[in-house]
């Protein structure tokens, strides 16, 4: 099964509520990425927590990250209709750092 | 997806034809990575490449090859496409290797149809 795994797989919120995507891995990780894509292209980078940090923030972005429940939050305060978009996490495969494993992304649509 | 191009954009072509995506980068980044896009399984890894004419395998890397002869091409082939290649293609390059991975940065991607 994958390493990493969204949840939920989809959302559906108001401009202006937060949107939390959860993510659970299995193996140890040196760190832990999570990336956006908008409909019809490629996926973009948004941040990168490192394991042995506990929160980060980045713009409307903050990124918890839980290694011993092996797991990731990514949370987005008040949504726009712009962050509509799959949002997905990534984590290095434990035989090979330079090759990412993704999980199958959450769905976040955000109404007007 | 600055700095790097992928081509075709889109392809259809007929089963047992083959198929050549290619992924152009200017970023001068020493890996390479072709994924697949399929609804229900997410992005996955067919071949990456760690440096010139330096590649390996993937997780679904049956019915695929790639070749990379310059630091700023990487072809993926289909030998003799089948329709359940018909998916999303996805080039991606990265800065740096190693358990202490970099950021991936991702191409347009390809949508190619096998008939």
């Amino acid at each position: 099964s994958q390493q990493g795994e969204e949840d939920p797989q989809a959302l559906s919120i108001q401009e202006g509520e937060n949107a939390t995507m959860n993510c659970s891995y299995k193996t140890s990780i040196n760190n832990l990425q999570w990336y956006r894509q908008n409909s019809g292209r490629g996926l973009v980078h948004l941040i990168l927590i490192r394991s042995n940090e506990r929160e980060k923030h980045s713009g409307r972005l903050r990124v918890t990250l839980d290694t011993s429940k092996k797991s990731s939050s990514l949370l987005i305060t008040a949504s726009r209709a712009a962050d509509t978009a799959s949002y997905f996490c990534a984590t290095p495969q434990e035989t090979s750092g330079s090759r990412l494993t993704f999980g199958e992304g959450t769905q976040l649509t955000v109404n007007p | 997806d600055a700095g790097i191009t992928q081509s075709p954009r889109h392809k259809v072509t007929e089963t047992g034809t083959p198929v050549t995506l290619r992924c152009h980068q200017t970023e001068n980044h020493r890996y390479m990575y072709w994924y697949r896009q399929d609804p229900g399984h997410g992005l996955r890894l067919i071949h990456y490449s760690y440096g010139v004419k330096d590649t390996d395998k993937g997780e679904v890397s049956d019915g695929y090859s790639v070749s990379r002869s310059k630091t700023e091409d990487f072809l993926l082939t289909l030998e003799s496409a089948t329709s359940s290649q018909t998916s999303v293609y996805f080039c991606a390059i990265s800065d740096r290797g190693g358990q202490n991975t970099d950021t991936q940065y991702f191409g347009p991607g390809t949508r190619l149809t096998v008939l």
